[in-house]
Parts: C-alpha cells; sequence; structure tokens
C-alpha cells in the first residue's frame, strides 16, 4: 500500500490560515487522497478528497500537487473548534478502504 | 443526517469472556468496517465487509472474528478478551467505491478489558 507522510504537529493562531501537508510520493494513478480529521472523543469525520485536481468544500480546500506526490489541506481562517487530528490517507476503489489510518497531525489552534 | 451508531461508548469486561461490539448504520452503505485506535499505531483495520454475510480480514483479525447478517448491522466479536484487546473501536461504513466515497465514522466504544 502506498504510504503518506505529514507533519506529528502544527500550530496555528485562531482565523488565521492553516496548511497541513502530506507526502505521498509513491502514490498510484489511481488512488485518491483524503483528508480526515478527528475531534477529541469523536471518530473520525470526512473532510475532503480528490484524484487529480483542486478542491473546495465548505469545509477546507484541498491542493494536489501537479505529480501528486504531495497534497496540501487548507483551512482559511482556523477556530478553536478546528483543533484536531487531522489524517491524510490514499484510497482507490479496489481495495474497499482498506487502507491504515497513520498518527496524523495533530493541530493546535491558539485563541 | 447520516449516522453510524455503536452500542456502547465504554465496556469493562474481564479476562476470558466473549465481547461483543455492534455497530448500525442508517445510510444503506455496502462497506462497513471495523478498526482500532492505540496511542502510537493510529488506526489498524480489523475487519471489514462488502455485502451481507461478506467479509475480509484486515491488517490486525487475530483474535476477533464479524458477523454481518444483515446490511445495517456490522458485529465485532471477541471470542476470549484479553487484556491487549483494551483499545478504541470505531465502526465505519461506505459506499461501495471506496476510492470516491467518504467513510462515516461511529463515536467509538472504549473496552477495557481486566
Amino acid at each position: 500500500d502506498a504510504k503518506t507522510t505529514q507533519p506529528n504537529s502544527m500550530e496555528s493562531n485562531e482565523e488565521e490560515p492553516v496548511h497541513l501537508p502530506c507526502n505521498h510520493s509513491t502514490i498510484s494513478g489511481t488512488d485518491y487522497i483524503h483528508w480526515y480529521r478527528q475531534l477529541p472523543s469523536q471518530g473520525p469525520e470526512y473532510v475532503i478528497h480528490g484524484l487529480t485536481s483542486n478542491v473546495n468544500n465548505r469545509m477546507a480546500s484541498l491542493a494536489i500537487a501537479e505529480d501528486r506526490k504531495s497534497s496540501t489541506l487548507i483551512l482559511h481562517r482556523a477556530t478553536l473548534r478546528d483543533a484536531a487530528v487531522y489524517y491524510c490517507i490514499l484510497r482507490d476503489n479496489t481495495n474497499a478502504g482498506k487502507s491504515t489510518f497513520g498518527d496524523g497531525t495533530t493541530l493546535t489552534v491558539k485563541p | 443526517d447520516v449516522k453510524v451508531t455503536q452500542s456502547s461508548r465504554y465496556l469493562v469486561k474481564r479476562t476470558g469472556e466473549k465481547v461483543f461490539l455492534e455497530c448500525v448504520q442508517d445510510m444503506d452503505h455496502e462497506n462497513m468496517f471495523w478498526y482500532r485506535q492505540d496511542p502510537g499505531l493510529g488506526l489498524r483495520l480489523i475487519y471489514f465487509s462488502y455485502d451481507v454475510k461478506m467479509k475480509e480480514k484486515g491488517d490486525i483479525p487475530e483474535g476477533y472474528s464479524v458477523s454481518r447478517e444483515k446490511k445495517e448491522r456490522f458485529s465485532l466479536i471477541l471470542e476470549s478478551a484479553s487484556t491487549n484487546q483494551t483499545s478504541m473501536y470505531l465502526c465505519a461504513s461506505s459506499l461501495r467505491l471506496a476510492g470516491i466515497y467518504e467513510q462515516y465514522f461511529g463515536p467509538g466504544t472504549r473496552l477495557t478489558v481486566t
């Protein structure tokens, strides 16, 4: 399985943008890049996913490098409620979601 | 609102007991999953099911079994609980095409085996 690498932790100030990086140098052509986050005492929740093009939704934006070997999750204005562990994982349609979540990036948001 | 529910938030069992963890989803999803989450190890897949009565092993199936008799319900069974199975257990579901569709997770069950 293709692996992802994320920093263990990042800090941000409230109301500032946050860029969470993810490296996936062994990504295959059929892998989708998914981001999830896990708030304290909750199960992970879906944030966004993409294949090749940048994606936007109400929660965040996903910027995908042209060679697809890295991606960045962008929170445009961090709030205290965005403090969570953020996971970047790769999925394709043949593995039925078997990819394992790593340790992710713990985002701390300071008021 | 989509929902994945788990039967208990907290559970305490004794070594050797048979333990059932239940998960129900109301989204008519084909795929259902059981993970365990431990500090420093992330979420690891135990089993998943892509249809009723179908199951496949994940990365760490030893000591666990599963049952999916109905589409909406996926049960994780610890035949004889051991202390190393103390963990947070998370259930999830998704539509069949895992690359395109997102997973929805339940709130988790924190199991302590004493």
